[in-house]
């Protein structure tokens, strides 16, 4: 049973059109997060949401929203999609913010986008 | 959050032990140290966290000196499975955002 799990694994499309890339935890964990892992494998934070409200915008542009229909789904529209935007992108929770003590984050599979 | 320091890449062979030191030479009270293993088109795993001195677990070793201000993951007897990208985490518990550095890319060889 996977513990986050997102969908689609490998999402191709063109340019200005938009997207969506879904996420789900079976953890009961409180957290989920966004993070976008580019060409030069830096893995940088997007959005996190802790109990479906969001906590961190990491100057994200908006064509990109979140949007947790509950605590266990934190999906990832994605509006008039650019070349710039081909990337990894993983879904994760965890139980509080992450860094606590004897609490891990748990990665999704990644979805990989490319824009041509 | 403090800001995290380590080599971008080491090399090793299969049996040794690798040691990977993380600076974090502004780390707050509250922080712990958190250790994240990423193979290739996956995502980031747990390792190891600690606070102080040393934790140890089926996995790795975790080394932390009395003043915090770096810690060094140690991984026993390598195997090429272990070939992966090993980032440092340090951070406050209520912050909501693991930051990931650029990472230590281990490369063990036969």
């Amino acid at each position: 049973d996977t513990a986050v799990s997102q969908t689609p694994k490998y999402l191709v499309t063109q340019m200005g059109n938009d997207k969506s890339i879904k996420c789900e935890q079976n953890l009961g964990h409180d957290t989920m997060y966004w993070y976008k892992q580019d060409s030069k494998k830096f893995l940088k934070i997007m959005f996190s949401y802790n109990n479906k409200e969001l906590i961190i915008n990491e100057t994200v542009p908006n064509r990109f929203s979140p949007k947790s229909p509950d605590k266990a789904h934190l999906n990832l529209h994605i509006n008039s999609l650019e070349l710039g935007d081909s990337a990894v992108y993983f879904c994760a929770s965890s139980q509080d913010g992450g860094l606590s003590m004897n609490t891990e984050a748990f990665f999704g599979q990644g979805t990989r986008l490319t824009v041509v | 959050l403090a800001k995290t320091t380590q080599p971008i890449s080491m090399d090793s062979y299969e049996g040794q032990e690798v040691n990977i030191t993380c600076s974090h030479n502004n780390i707050a009270t509250n922080d712990y140290i958190t250790w994240y293993q990423q193979f290739p088109s996956q995502g980031p795993r747990f390792i190891i966290q600690g606070y102080k001195t040393k934790v140890t677990n089926e996995v790795a070793s975790l080394f932390i000196p009395a003043d915090r201000k770096s810690s060094t993951l140690s991984l026993p007897r390598v195997s090429l499975s272990d070939t992966a990208v090993y980032y440092c985490l340090v951070g406050d518990p209520n912050d909501y955002k693991l930051s990931f550095g650029a990472g230590t890319t281990v490369t063990v060889r036969a």
